[in-house]
């Protein structure tokens, strides 16, 4: 258990529709990374926060969009789902030794 | 600009046979890098980490990884595989990005089987 909770852990959803993935860090963890995993484009890195504000950008679509919280929590949006956003989602952590990230168990996104 | 191959997609060994997972990276900068290991179902778990300490980096599990410079190269080993081992397994690069942050890139990940 790396300390990195996610909710939902299952979302099964229609084409259109928006979502909202929710992210707590490790206790203590001041940055938050998403990723998505799907079967054709592999792990792709979307975004970073650092304390409430973004600091990197990877392949993230302008229909997605996250936030940091002041409690730290993270939340990924996700809207005018289409088929191909159908993956999982990760969120990951990382505290004083801020390249090594720890992992939470996903959320599988499932857009019908 | 960054990249990571992963050289194998596949690789399978028998169990207390070696295992090799290789990895080739780019980067502008001096890197970190990194194996993680995802079992089915499961997040990713981080296994070792490279950060210009030590060229041979030891991992979880009895994994190590050795960084080679003049090879760009920073591939996985283990002496002797358990049946546990079978998983995925990412080769990662991690960058600087500017404003504080890191830009992380991922390899297409090696899936390993183990036969008993």
């Amino acid at each position: 258990d790396s300390g990195v909770t996610q909710t939902p852990k299952h979302l099964i959803t229609a084409t259109g529709q928006r979502v909202t993935l929710r992210c707590s860090p490790r206790s203590g963890d001041l940055s938050v990374y998403w990723y998505q995993q799907s079967l054709d484009q592999g792990l792709q890195f979307l975004i970073q926060y650092y304390n409430g504000e973004e600091r990197a950008k990877g392949n993230i679509l302008e229909r997605f969009s996250a936030q940091q919280f002041p409690d730290l929590h993270s939340e990924l949006n996700l809207s005018s789902l289409e088929l191909g956003d159908s993956a999982l989602y990760f969120c990951a952590s990382s505290g004083r030794d801020r390249e090594t990230q720890y992992f939470g168990p996903g959320t599988r996104l499932l857009v019908l | 600009a960054q990249s990571v191959t992963q050289l194998d997609s596949h690789v399978s060994v028998s169990e207390g046979t070696p295992v090799l997972l290789r990895c080739n990276y780019s980067s502008s900068y001096s890197p970190s890098l990194f194996w993680y290991v995802q079992h089915p179902n499961k997040g990713l778990q981080l296994l070792l980490k490279y950060t210009s300490a030590a060229t041979l980096v030891k991992g979880i599990n009895g994994f190590e990884a050795e960084f080679k410079k003049s090879e760009t190269s920073f591939h996985l080993t283990k002496p002797s595989a358990h049946m546990s081992d079978a998983a995925e397994y990412f080769c990662v690069v991690s960058d600087p990005g500017g404003t504080g942050g890191f830009k992380t890139i991922f390899g297409a990940g090696t899936r390993l089987f183990v036969k008993a």
